[in-house]
């Protein structure tokens, strides 16, 4: 079983407000990945990093900002949430070098009113 | 632009009855194709990586198989609890150096009783 916790798991938050989901992982892993899925729709990779201090946009454009200032940790920051921003979001990890599987979290579903 | 197809994008059988799924993809470089499960409200789970045509795979009732085009997903005799969301996925590189996964939408898939 994964060791890779998101919280948290729902959030209900009005326009405008500062939020931040956190994203958790006890393997190790050195990569760490944020996707956004849509009800129905395919998870688009928003967000990336290979290790401590490395952080990159993904595929899909979006307003939120990451940071990995320690390996186990990668938590999005949304600083004025829409409800254009409402979605699902999955954070995922996986080991570095070569083509492995990424674990994934429980997810965390926004809903901004 | 990368693309990952499944079809169908919804199928019910009875328990018993086996079927199969069909990924189709076009990539540029395929590095690895991935099959998870995702259950409602939850992350997906891994399930197979395939990594070049002929491969194949088997888990319990599951079988995944490899082309140059297609990845089938067989499941034979299911049971109830086989009935998830079943998503594909393609590992190629996006911009900026990434090896973060494209997913399809996935095939729903219901298990009758």
């Amino acid at each position: 079983e994964a060791d890779i916790y998101q919280t948290p798991r729902y959030l209900v938050i009005g326009t405008g407000k500062k939020i931040t989901l956190e994203c958790s992982q006890t393997m190790g892993h050195d990569k760490m990945y944020w996707y956004q899925q849509d009800p129905g729709m395919e998870l688009h990779l928003i967000h990336y990093s290979y290790g401590v201090n490395s952080t990159e946009k993904g595929d899909l454009s979006s307003e939120s900002t990451v940071s990995r200032i320690r390996t186990e940790h990668f938590p999005l920051t949304l600083e004025s949430a829409r409800p254009s921003h409402t979605s699902q979001y999955l954070c995922a990890s996986s080991e570095y070098g070569g083509l492995t599987e990424a674990f994934f979290g429980q997810g965390t579903r926004l809903t901004v009113v | 632009e990368d693309q990952v197809t499944q079809s169908p994008e919804a199928l019910r059988l009875q328990e018993g009855e086996s079927s199969s799924l069909n990924c189709s993809y076009t990539v540029s470089g395929l590095r690895g194709l991935f099959w998870y499960r995702q259950d409602p409200g939850k992350g997906p789970e891994f399930l197979f990586t395939l990594y070049s045509a002929g491969e194949e795979k088997e888990k319990e009732r599951l079988k995944a198989t490899l082309t140059k085009k297609e990845s089938f997903l067989h499941i034979t005799a299911p049971k109830p609890e086989d009935s998830a969301t079943y998503l594909c996925a393609v590992q190629v590189r996006t911009r900026g150096g990434a090896d973060g996964l494209t997913f399809g939408k996935g095939t729903h898939l219901i298990i009758q009783p």
